[in-house]
């Protein structure tokens, strides 16, 4: 069974620009979340999805982060415009049951 | 609100000798527990977790954790430790009845010396 996998591994872009971060649960997997850890400090939640729905949204910093999961299947998250506090490791996580999460490898984003 | 505090932000340990990782949590209501492991350019990976019933709980490879409810702790401890063992350990909890997302300690990154 594949596990969750994330695209790119890593990405470095300019301040002001636009950078789309993309993940791939389990399949079968109708929970999805996102996470962010900023250099040194904890992992911190983002959003969760079930299937195509947002079902939590409460730790999305600000409207320059858009996360969708057209078809319930893959999830992407954009940041436009970047900003240079935005830098950090991006983690999909994906679940069954709402009690186990299953991470993904994360998107390592550096902006400029 | 939930809150989980890992006080060791590194650990370093010699091969064979034990080691014990630190995680204390604040919350109002019961919550789940969880240890997360990254090992160096890897995932996030669950390492052992405390739903219910014994408050001992134990990993595959040789992990194991002690729910405290009276502290509330959540050890991590491993009586003998391999070079393998180098990674990165999060401790993080989720309320029960709400398991919308996992709170985090900062991390203690466990480094093994021959």
């Amino acid at each position: 069974e594949a596990g969750v996998t994330q695209f790119p591994s890593h990405s470095v872009i300019e301040k002001g620009q636009t950078v789309t971060l993309r993940c791939d649960p389990i399949s079968g997997h109708d929970n999805l979340y996102w996470y962010r850890r900023v250099m040194g400090k904890e992992i911190k939640f983002l959003l969760h999805f079930v299937k195509e729905s947002k079902q939590d949204e409460s730790g999305m910093p600000n409207n320059r982060f858009l996360a969708e999961r057209t078809g319930g299947t893959y999830s992407t998250l954009k940041v436009q415009p970047a900003e240079l506090e935005d830098s950090g490791v991006y983690f999909c996580a994906s679940s069954q049951d709402r009690v186990e999460q299953y991470f993904g490898p994360g998107t390592r984003l550096t902006v400029t | 609100a939930q809150s989980v505090t890992q006080l060791d932000s590194q650990v370093p340990v010699f091969e064979e000798a034990p080691v014990e990782l630190r995680c204390n949590y604040s919350s109002s209501v019961s919550v789940y527990l969880f240890w997360y492991v990254q090992y160096p350019n890897q995932g996030l990976q669950l390492l052992l977790k405390y739903l219910s019933g014994s408050t001992l709980v134990e990993s595959i490879n040789g992990f194991e954790a002690e729910f405290n409810k009276s502290q509330t702790s959540f050890h991590l401890r491993k009586p003998s430790v391999h070079i393998s063992d180098t990674a990165e350990y999060f401790c993080a909890v989720s309320p029960r009845g709400n398991t919308d997302k996992l709170i985090f300690g900062t991390g203690t990154r466990l480094q093994v010396f021959p």
